[in-house]
């Protein structure tokens, strides 16, 4: 089936530094979805990416739709402690299900 | 606005039981609940989609018998987990999205934990 290659699976930064995390398919994916997970809780959508090609920004992160439309990196600039939490990419494949990475884990070091 | 509630956060039940998770759509009307299951690290794993009023349909791998679906209303959805196993112990997680909404516009509730002992 439809699989999202994510990467790197954990990433421990300190406060301050810029982050950078992709995905990458085989198929092709016609939106894609960042997503934040913060233990114990269900996600919840940083930012959708419609185009091929397509930069978007919310706040302190910025994502971008590859333009073979297989892959996709999100990008969080100045991480602050609150950024810590689990990061998905998801892609919404012809029948309109989301498929969901295996995640990035953000760890702030003190 | 957009808020999906879920009862109960978690849950401990004894293997051979059943367990009924309920899901509420807090301020809007959805159309389309989706229910899912998360392994501990692991990434959501869509078990099945249901609409108001009609069967559930269930992801390849999914036994229907098992997981109950019941979409009664425009608010409430429940997953019943029928005679329980600890290998069933999970977090589900149920998003609700809106037909006017856009297709990826699922809003998630905060999950339910399930251990079966």
């Amino acid at each position: 089936g439809q699989q999202l290659n994510q990467s790197p699976q954990s990433m421990f930064i300190q406060e301050g530094e810029d982050v950078s995390m992709n995905c990458t398919s085989s198929s092709i994916f016609n939106t894609w979805l960042w997503y934040k997970q913060d233990p114990g809780e269900g996600p919840v959508l940083l930012i959708a990416l419609y185009k091929a090609g397509e930069l978007t920004s919310n706040g302190r992160l910025t994502a971008q739709f590859g333009i073979t439309r297989k892959d996709s990196f999100l990008n969080i600039s100045a991480s602050i402690p609150s950024d810590v939490g689990i990061y998905f990419c998801a892609g919404l494949n012809r029948d309109d299900k989301i498929i969901f990475g295996k995640g990035t884990r953000l760890h702030i070091l003190p | 606005g957009a808020v999906v509630s879920q009862h109960p956060s978690w849950v401990i039940c004894k293997s051979g039981t059943s367990v009924k998770i309920e899901c509420r759509s807090l301020d809007f009307q959805a159309t389309t609940m989706f229910w899912y299951r998360q392994f501990p690290k692991q990434s959501l794993m869509l078990m099945a989609t249901s609409n108001e009023g009609s069967k559930a349909t269930y992801e390849q791998g999914v036994e229907k018998d098992k997981f109950l679906i019941n979409h009664a209303s425009l608010t409430l959805s429940t997953l019943t987990v029928t005679s329980a196993h600890p290998e069933d112990s999970s977090f589900y997680i149920c998003s609700a999205s809106l037909a006017a909404f856009r297709d990826y516009e699922q809003y998630f509730g905060p999950g339910t934990r399930l251990t079966v002992t």
